[in-house]
């Protein structure tokens, strides 16, 4: 079945330390989302990517980065410069970019301590 | 800017009650407009979506909304709650070719709670 795969589903990490978490897509999308899940603040943008090699800053890029080397892979690391880490992370995906309806994965759970 | 706002923070109803989450939204040409549900812990699913055409959508799970263009509103609604249907709704409004922004923007969610 085609799908996206986020892992781990649960990360911990100590406080200072970088972090990646991954993102694979294996429905031939062209476009993948990061989102940051907070209670009561809804989904805000990390970054997003239209094509390979080529990505964009959402909303709240602060602290974060991203590659897109491959179609199907988009991971994002969090660094040690995101001042509150501690969230649920969605990444999503669609055939094109702007208003084609978002495929989600199942989310990572990130703690830092 | 596009924004997405849902007055709801929590909704709680009877199992077999009607239902009706109200969402906002602030856009300058006509929107793209979604809703989205997603279960605790998991990733969120398509119910339905608003392009252009007839106002009233039908979704899937029984759901539908209404695109009020006056009102700057897309309400989501279903004739009956089932008990499964408790999870958190997210609105959300397309991307805009006025900012370059390619990407949706969602609402704050409401969380819905059923009795029995």
């Amino acid at each position: 079945d085609g799908g996206i795969t986020q892992s781990p589903k649960y990360l911990f990490r100590k406080e200072g330390q970088n972090v990646t978490l991954s993102c694979e897509q294996n429905l031939n999308h062209d476009a993948m989302y990061w989102y940051r899940q907070d209670p009561g603040q809804g989904l805000r943008l990390i970054y997003y990517s239209q094509i390979v090699n080529d990505f964009q800053k959402g909303d709240i890029a602060e602290g974060y980065s991203v590659s897109r080397e491959k179609k199907e892979s988009f991971p994002l690391t969090v660094t040690s410069a995101q001042k509150n880490p501690t969230a649920f992370y969605l990444c999503a995906s669609s055939p094109g970019t702007g208003n084609s309806p978002l495929h989600f994965g199942n989310g990572t759970r990130l703690t830092v301590t | 800017a596009q924004s997405v706002t849902q007055p709801d923070i929590h909704i709680t109803v009877s199992e077999g009650a009607s239902l009706e989450l109200r969402c906002n939204y602030s856009y300058g040409a006509t929107p793209y407009l979604f809703w989205y549900v997603q279960s605790p812990g998991q990733g969120l699913q398509l119910l339905l979506k608003y392009f252009s055409g007839d106002t009233l959508v039908q979704g899937i799970k029984g759901f539908e909304a209404e695109f009020k263009r006056s009102q700057s509103s897309f309400n989501l609604r279903k004739p009956s709650v089932h008990w499964s249907d408790a999870a958190e709704y997210f609105c959300a409004v397309g991307a805009s070719m006025d900012t370059g922004r390619r990407a949706l923007t969602f609402g704050s969610g409401t969380r819905l709670q059923v009795q029995p």
